[in-house]
C-alpha cells in the first residue's frame, strides 16, 4: 500500500494552467477508473473535485479537469485563481479492495 | 443537507484504546459504504478503513489491520472506529467520509486523536 506519487508543489500565475500528476501502479491507477481528486485548504476538511478519473461533482467549476494514461492520472486547473491555492490529493481504489492516497501537492498562485 | 459529525477523539496513552463515532444525517445512511481517513499533523491523507453499506465487508490499511475495527449501526445512522493498541504514529485527525463510486464525496470536520504518555 505505497502512496501514489505526486509532485510536492506546483505554481502558476492567475489565469495560467497547472497540471498535477499522480503516479501509481498496475495494481491501482493503471487498472481502475476509480481515481479521484481532493482540494484541501489549510485547516479544513478535504473536498471532492473529481471522481472516476474525469467526472466533476455538481458545484465544482469546469476549470478543474481530470484524465488518466496508463499508471498516471492528472488534474489540470485552467484559468488559475487565487482561491485555488490549497493542497491537492489524488486517491485510487486498489486490487486489494483497499484505497490509497497520493503524497499531496501544494498549489501556489503567484 | 448531508452532515457527518465525528466525536470521541482525545488524548490516550500508548497501548490504550479509543472509540470514534460518526453521526450521519441528510442521506440514506444504510445505502452507502463509509470510510475512515486520517491525517497526521502536517502530513498527508491516509485511508484507514472501509465498510460496505450493510456491514457485510470491511477492509483495512495494513498500518491498522488487527488493531482497528470499523463497524456501523444503520438503525442509529452511526459509523464507528474502535482503535486498540494505539501507537504514537496513530496521532492524527480522523475523518469519516461517505463513499461515492470509490471516492469520498462528503467529509466530517474531523476529530483529533493524540497518543502520548
Amino acid at each position: 500500500q505505497s502512496a501514489l506519487t505526486q509532485p510536492p508543489s506546483v505554481s502558476g500565475s492567475p489565469g495560467q494552467s497547472v497540471t498535477i500528476s499522480c503516479t501509481g501502479t498496475s495494481s491501482d491507477v493503471g487498472s481502475y477508473n476509480r481515481v479521484s481528486w481532493y482540494q484541501q485548504p489549510p485547516g479544513t476538511a478535504p473536498k471532492l473535485m473529481i471522481y472516476e478519473v474525469s467526472n466533476r461533482p455538481s458545484g465544482v467549476p469546469d476549470r478543474f479537469s481530470g484524465s488518466k494514461s496508463g499508471n498516471t492520472a492528472s488534474l489540470t486547473i485552467s484559468g488559475l485563481q487565487a482561491e485555488d491555492e490549497a493542497d491537492y490529493y489524488c486517491s485510487s481504489y486498489t486490487s486489494s479492495s483497499t484505497y490509497v492516497f497520493g503524497t499531496g501537492t501544494k498549489v501556489t498562485v503567484l | 443537507q448531508v452532515q457527518l459529525v465525528e466525536s470521541g477523539g482525545g488524548v490516550v496513552q500508548p497501548g490504550g484504546s479509543l472509540r470514534l463515532s460518526c453521526a450521519a444525517s441528510g442521506f440514506t445512511f444504510s445505502s452507502y459504504g463509509m470510510h475512515w481517513v486520517r491525517q497526521a499533523p502536517g502530513k498527508g491523507l491516509e485511508w484507514v478503513a472501509f465498510i460496505r453499506y450493510d456491514g457485510s465487508n470491511k477492509y483495512y490499511a495494513d498500518s491498522v489491520k488487527g488493531r482497528f475495527t470499523i463497524s456501523r449501526d444503520n438503525s442509529k445512522n452511526t459509523l464507528y472506529l474502535q482503535m486498540n493498541s494505539l501507537r504514537a504514529e496513530d496521532t492524527a485527525v480522523y475523518y469519516c467520509a461517505k463513499d461515492f463510486w470509490d471516492s469520498y464525496d462528503y467529509w466530517g470536520q474531523g476529530t483529533l486523536v493524540t497518543v502520548s504518555s
